[in-house]
């Protein structure tokens, strides 16, 4: 079975600029999460889906951040404009229905650095 | 005062050492227990979960949670060199609770295992 994909890996830009993430979960899953990791921290959730609704996104910035799920399969993230405080790990995890947040599956995450 | 404490660390241990990692909490909701295993420049890896409660073995992994300290632990038998990693404990109310759906990380505790 073939894991979460996530690209890029490794981004860099100055601020101000704007960028996005994709990711590709398990095949079947439901319910997509997007994560921030600030070093030294644990992830936080900026969003989760629900096929190609949003569940909740209370924590995430909406000023700057947006997210989507078109067709209920990838998602992509965006930044824009980046701040320096945005330099981070951005996970994205899936599972296979809300119910079962216990068998989250993670990416290898994208890092980015805002310079 | 964070939802979820955990101590960062690090932590460096002789081979086939008794390893206890541990977290406290203080929303009284949490139900689920989680314990994620993260190597560097990957994403968290999903290693037990534990509903309520009591004790849950698998392999050389104990958790243990004791919801009226509100306090979980990790517990790794015969560490191996394999085992060096950041170890992140996570906790939810679940999907029916108040506790809310999402999972709240601790900050991870950076172990090393060594020859």
């Amino acid at each position: 079975e073939a894991g979460v994909a996530q690209s890029p890996r490794y981004k860099i830009i100055e601020k101000r600029q704007s960028v996005a993430f994709w990711c590709n979960p398990i095949s079947g899953h439901a319910t997509l999460y997007w994560y921030q990791q600030i070093l030294g921290q644990g992830p936080k959730l900026l969003i989760q889906f629900q096929n190609n609704g949003v569940v909740d996104d209370s924590q995430l910035p909406k000023d700057r951040f947006s997210a989507e799920r078109l067709k209920g399969v990838d998602s992509t993230l965006k930044i824009q404009p980046a701040k320096l405080e945005d330099s981070a790990v951005y996970l994205c995890a899936s599972s296979f229905s809300p119910g079962r947040l216990y068998e989250q599956y993670f990416g290898p995450g994208t890092r980015l650095t805002v310079t | 005062q964070k939802e979820v404490e955990q101590d960062p660390g690090p932590l460096s241990v002789p081979e086939g050492a008794i390893v206890s990692l541990n977290c406290t909490y203080s929303n009284s909701a949490f139900q689920y227990f989680m314990w994620y295993r993260q190597y560097s420049r990957k994403g968290p890896e999903l290693l037990m979960y534990t509903y309520s409660s009591g004790n849950k073995e698998d392999g050389r992994f104990t958790a243990q949670v004791d919801k009226s300290s509100k306090y979980i632990s990790l517990f790794i038998r015969d560490s191996q060199p394999s085992d060096s990693a950041t170890y992140l404990c996570a906790m939810s109310g679940g999907i029916l609770t108040g506790g809310g759906n999402k999972l709240t990380f601790g900050t991870g505790t950076q172990l090393k295992v060594e020859l």
